[in-house]
């Protein structure tokens, strides 16, 4: 299958800083990819579909202003979660979608802001 | 939009046992698939099954799609094989439904 890959896997960080979070196609390029939030105990929530060379399309309730995705080139996607605070602190995982429409995921960011 | 609907939530088996999980849309999907997360959170692609029946090793899948229900087969379930187990599907996006929390007892 396709690898996606996600980086870092992990981070902490103190409130009201910024974190880039990294989603990479390795062996295909996406056009499209997706960005969802996991809470513990909890199913996977889309957030937004980054588009490559065009603005993210955001669920509703996501704030556009905080959770800032840009989709630079067929291959990367980033999620900047901006002035993070606690509760920001959440499991972050991105996929990308083969030509057949088969998603295939990051290993996820475990986000902790303090 | 879609809704994805999975049963049961949580399933306790025995070693060896078999079990079946259910997942129903409300509307026809066309990229229906099952994954395994582990408990590291990484998703593992299971069967992508946008119709018909997939065997892999001790797993199975079944999706009628006119019917808009998939059903994911675990056969002489492990220890290892604990985890949640989620379908999501959906038209361009993937949508997920809550997932199924498998305890494989030894």
């Amino acid at each position: 299958g396709a690898v996606v890959s996600q980086h870092p896997s992990w981070v902490i960080c103190k409130s009201g800083t910024s974190v880039k979070i990294e989603c990479r196609s390795l062996d295909f390029q996406a056009t499209t990819m997706f960005w969802y939030r996991q809470f513990p105990k909890q199913s996977l929530m889309l957030m937004a579909t980054s588009n490559e060379g065009s603005k993210a399309t955001y669920e509703q309730g996501v704030e556009k202003d905080k959770f800032l995705i840009n989709h630079a080139s067929l291959t990367l996607s980033t999620l900047t979660v901006t002035s993070a605070h606690p509760e920001d602190s959440s499991f972050y995982i991105c996929s990308a979608e083969m030509r057949d429409l088969e998603a295939f995921f990051g290993q996820g960011t475990r986000l902790t802001v303090v | 939009g879609i809704q994805v609907e999975q049963s049961p939530p949580d399933l306790i088996l025995q070693e060896g046992a078999n079990s079946t999980l259910r997942c129903n849309f409300s509307d026809s999907v066309n990229n229906l698939q099952w994954f395994h997360q582990n408990p590291w959170g990484q998703l593992i692609n299971l069967f992508y099954i946008p119709s018909g029946t997939k065997q892999n090793g001790r797993l199975s899948a079944t999706t009628v799609a006119t019917e808009r229900y998939s059903l994911l087969y675990i056969s002489s379930s492990q220890t290892t094989d604990s985890g949640v187990y989620f379908c999501a599907g959906g038209g361009f996006k993937t949508i997920f439904g809550a997932g199924t929390r498998l305890f494989v007892k030894a």
